[in-house]
């Protein structure tokens, strides 16, 4: 099984922040990378597919980069809407989630 | 607008099987751009991945639950369903049905529409 390392777990920032989060996959897993927005209570909502692709409707602030098996995403300037949890997620072979990284208010 | 609406006993008896389903509405759920799947989410915790099927019947399943799970799909009632056998508490969890899109040949994939989710609390 692929497994997939979030770090770091935790984040604390402040609005107006760049904020970057780092997936590492255990094999090679090609740019077969999404990450997901969580908020409490809430379905997680897809931001970024193929590593990199900008899912329709997410704003530009918004950036994932990588291949093989180090991948990041990048919150530009962090907005008030964006402290939540994070997840990456492997499609290579059959499906693997990160733990998740909390990006917390500073 | 493709909406999901997962559905099923919010409380289930140790030991018993969990069944869940996932009715999509405002869409097909036949189409070679789709998979569709579970995941869940215990309390406090992660995301899991459980299964994935293809309206084919073609499924996928996590090998630390496989021998516990099922997926199945009822293109006729655009329904898809899980079945957990011999639960215990470590099963409590949110549940979520989601689909798994396909863009295009190379273009990748995730799951870019989700349910809204349900709990279901494993207990006596």
């Amino acid at each position: 099984d692929i497994q997939m390392t979030q770090s770091p777990s935790t984040l604390s920032a402040s609005v107006g922040d760049r904020v970057t989060i780092t997936c590492r996959a255990s094999q090679s897993i090609s740019s077969w990378l999404a990450w997901y927005q969580q908020k409490p209570g809430k379905a997680p909502k897809l931001l970024i597919y193929k590593a990199s692709s900008l899912e329709s409707g997410v704003p530009s602030r918004f950036s994932g980069s990588g291949s093989g098996t180090e991948f990041t995403l990048t919150i530009s300037s962090l907005q008030p809407d964006d402290f939540a949890t994070y997840y990456c997620q492997q499609c290579n072979f059959y499906w693997t989630f990160g733990q998740g990284t909390k990006v917390e208010i500073k | 607008q493709l909406q999901l609406q997962e559905s099923g006993p919010g409380l289930v008896k140790p030991s018993e099987t969990l069944s869940l389903t996932c009715t999509v509405s405002g869409g097909s759920i036949s189409s070679s751009s789709y998979y569709w799947g579970w995941i869940r989410q215990p309390p406090g915790k992660g995301l899991e991945w459980i299964a994935t099927i293809y309206d084919s019947g073609s499924t996928y399943y996590n090998s630390s639950l496989k021998s516990r799970v099922t997926i199945s799909v009822d293109t006729s009632k655009t329904q898809f369903s899980l079945k957990l056998s011999s639960v215990t508490a470590a099963d409590t969890a949110v549940y979520y049905c989601a689909r798994d899109l396909t863009y295009g040949p190379s273009g990748g994939r995730a799951f870019d529409i989700w349910g809204q989710g349900t709990l279901v609390t494993v207990s006596s």
